[in-house]
């Protein structure tokens, strides 16, 4: 099945820009998207397709993909984006619908 | 406003049956797919299955296959997820999500209700 890897974490001091990459075979061509978890709490969609916002999530959280990589940026980062977050891929053809990447945890320094 | 409620979580031995429910409010539940997504304890996001927003398809991940039956009344904006067999392994939160279309992201999600397979 597909793989979507990212790094384990990822450390930023606040008002810095943190990058997330979620790499995958050719997941240019796929459409991503990206969610936030904090502890206890249940996964925000924060991106999709790649580069969209959904309504109510800052201006901060950006996309891109390309080739075999695509990144999440948090820009001016702040102590309430401290998080855990995940890209993910749909993935019909294989019939795993959903496709998660391992997961990157963001501590804001 | 989206309201995602699971219910249905508990203590289950292995080789034993569960039931969750999902029930939904504040939108179109008809227009709508839902999808399980687990999490085991301290671990990463691992789909489960999807249902269609009619309830004619669905799909599920290789681990839980032949094992768990998903189903949806629309009368009752409700979906289950009927888990047997039971392992250890499907110690998790269970989280219900709903979905626009097959490639469309999870844009809301429910807070879950934990699971927890052991003797």
């Amino acid at each position: 099945s597909y793989v979507l890897t990212q790094p384990p974490s990822v450390s930023v001091a606040p008002r810095q820009t943190a990058r997330i990459t979620c790499g995958g075979n050719n997941i240019g061509s796929e459409s991503v998207h990206w969610y936030q978890q904090k502890p206890g709490q249940a996964p925000v969609l924060v991106v999709y397709d790649d580069i969209h916002r959904p309504s109510g999530i800052p201006e901060r959280f950006s996309g891109s993909n390309s080739g075999n990589t695509a990144t999440l940026t948090i820009s001016r980062v702040e102590a309430g984006d401290e998080a855990d977050y995940y890209c993910q891929v749909c993935d019909t053809t294989t019939g795993h619908f959903y496709v998660f990447g391992t997961g990157t945890k963001v501590t804001v320094l | 406003q989206v309201h995602l409620v699971e219910s249905g979580g508990g203590v289950v031995q292995p080789g034993r049956s569960l039931r969750l429910s999902c029930a939904a409010s504040g939108f179109t539940f008809t227009n709508y797919g839902m999808h399980w997504v687990r999490q085991a304890p301290g671990k990463g996001l691992e789909w489960v299955a999807i249902i269609w927003y009619d309830g004619s398809s669905k799909y599920y991940g290789d681990s839980v296959k032949g094992r768990f039956t998903l189903s949806r009344d629309n009368s009752k904006n409700t979906v289950y997820l009927q888990m047997s067999s039971l392992r250890a392994e499907d110690t998790a939160v269970y989280y219900c999500a709903r979905t626009s279309d097959t490639a469309a992201p999870a844009d809301y999600w429910g807070q879950g209700t934990l699971v927890t397979v052991s003797s």
